[in-house]
């Protein structure tokens, strides 16, 4: 089963650091695209970085950026995110999706980690 | 103003039919765009419905029923995500999302009541 599944989420003070991850399962992890997107509670869904398949191509929110660093490891099929300086505006859900190529959609989501920005 | 503002929510009754808009700020034309949708069911991740463009552009999502479509209203600057047959379980959030300045933009959400 095509599967993503995002670990690292937790209680952290502002300012502090995180690292999440997401590990891809039964696809050829290589050739996705793949991005970063949280839901606040209670809120709607926001973007938040973007990395092609080769790591050629990095984007990130203008919320996000000069604070977060998205990676990934094709040898380990494993995206990440650094995140640091955080704020209590972070605390989110955050899930990672996969892009389809050609279309774009992000068909295959995770189920998210929570980050919780407090003091 | 935000680049996507859809109504936060709609109401509509099981059998009828849900047109929810997604409307692009203004100097954003919509013919230029793939609009996608998503829905969102409670403690559930986003689900893709289908991508719509103009009518030799689209994509359905996998499974997705054909009771949801899309479309675009060029005089509003705005995609539509028409539900026909409504459901209970079509009770959700749905977004709408577009490529824009190097970045994914989501609209706000619209929460659909099945009543």
């Amino acid at each position: 089963e095509v599967q993503l599944v995002e670990s690292g989420g937790g209680l952290v003070k502002p300012g502090g650091s995180l690292r999440l991850s997401c590990a891809a399962s039964s696809f050829t992890f290589t050739t996705y695209n793949m991005n970063w997107v949280r839901q606040a509670p209670g809120k709607g869904l926001e973007w938040v970085s973007y990395i092609s398949s080769s790591s050629s191509y990095i984007y990130y929110a203008d919320s996000v950026k000069g604070r977060f660093t998205i990676s990934r490891d094709n040898a380990k099929n494993s995206l990440y995110l650094q995140m640091n300086s955080l704020r209590a505006e972070d605390t989110a859900v955050y899930y990672c999706a996969r892009e389809t190529p050609e279309t774009n959609d992000f068909h295959i989501w995770g189920q998210g980690t929570m980050v919780t920005v407090s003091s | 103003q935000a680049v996507l503002t859809q109504p936060s929510s709609l109401s509509a009754s099981p059998g009828a039919s849900a047109s929810l808009t997604c409307t692009l700020r203004s100097g954003i034309n919509v013919g230029s765009y793939r609009i996608y949708w998503y829905r969102q069911k409670p403690g559930s991740p986003p689900q893709y419905l289908l991508r719509y463009k103009s009518d030799s552009d689209k994509q359905q999502g996998s499974g997705v029923p054909s009771r949801f479509s899309g479309s675009k209203d060029a005089s509003a600057n705005a995609g539509i995500l028409l539900i026909s047959g409504l459901q209970s379980e079509d009770e959700a959030d749905y977004y709408c999302v577009i490529w824009h300045g190097s970045a994914w933009v989501f609209g706000g959400g619209t929460k659909l009541t099945v009543l």
